[in-house]
């Protein structure tokens, strides 16, 4: 069955450092998302990417945060300058279309030191 | 803007015991559609069902119901006969394409211990 994948599972950082945390969303899927949990929190929505675009982002999306397909697989999250409250799980969703069901990458989860 | 309620932060129940977790919602959205995710401890989010605001009938998967009350704004997920490997924490989440895109938001979250 097709799934999600995400790298790496785990990841440590220096505070400032940059992450780049990858997914290979499902082979057909057109719609591609980006999810934080931090610690004991609800899923909170990053950004979605459609068509090469993003096409709509939350408050907690900002300058820091970029996201990028560069090839016909991977889906790309980068956060520029780590901070300390980016520590989160970080998941990698798609979908085939808007009205269905969005699946998961098993994330990764981030510690900024 | 939506939001979603799970008022139950834990539940337990005993093995082979049916268990319902609660989840309401507000939307504005006419259209909308309702998910319930399961993540164990080790952290994955799976997929477990869903319900459309136009579905007629409540969604069941296996051992996953939805009852779906639409005039309540409910959607309760109901297992039937637990396991041990269902315990894990459970999130209910909503879509509303008109007032929200394709985004997912999600309630808090039930923590569910199933014991032998």
């Amino acid at each position: 069955e097709p799934e999600v994948t995400q790298t790496p599972s785990h990841q440590v950082t220096q505070m400032g450092q940059e992450v780049i945390l990858r997914c290979v969303p499902i082979s057909n899927h057109l719609y591609f998302y980006w999810y934080r949990q931090i610690l004991g929190q609800k899923v909170e929505f990053l950004v979605s990417f459609y068509n090469n675009e993003i096409s709509e982002k939350s408050e907690i999306f900002d300058d820091q945060f970029s996201v990028e397909r560069p090839d016909g697989s991977n889906f790309t999250l980068k956060i520029r300058s780590t901070k300390l409250e980016d520590s989160a799980m970080y998941f990698c969703a798609s979908t085939g279309g808007l009205g269905e069901t969005q699946y998961f990458g098993p994330g990764t989860r981030l510690l900024v030191l | 803007a939506q939001k979603i309620t799970q008022t139950q932060p834990g539940m337990f129940v005993q093995e082979k015991e049916a268990v319902t977790l609660d989840c309401t919602y507000d939307t504005s959205d006419p259209s909308y559609g309702l998910f319930w995710y399961k993540q164990p401890s080790s952290g994955e989010m799976i997929f477990l069902i869903y319900q459309g605001s136009y579905d007629q009938q409540n969604a069941t998967e296996g051992r996953y119901s939805l009852n779906f009350q639409k005039a309540r704004k409910s959607a309760n997920l109901v297992i039937s006969a637990s396991q041990l490997g269902d315990s894990a924490m459970y999130f209910c989440a909503m879509r509303g394409v008109q007032t929200s895109g394709s985004r997912l938001t999600f309630g808090e979250g039930t923590q569910l211990t199933v014991n032998p």
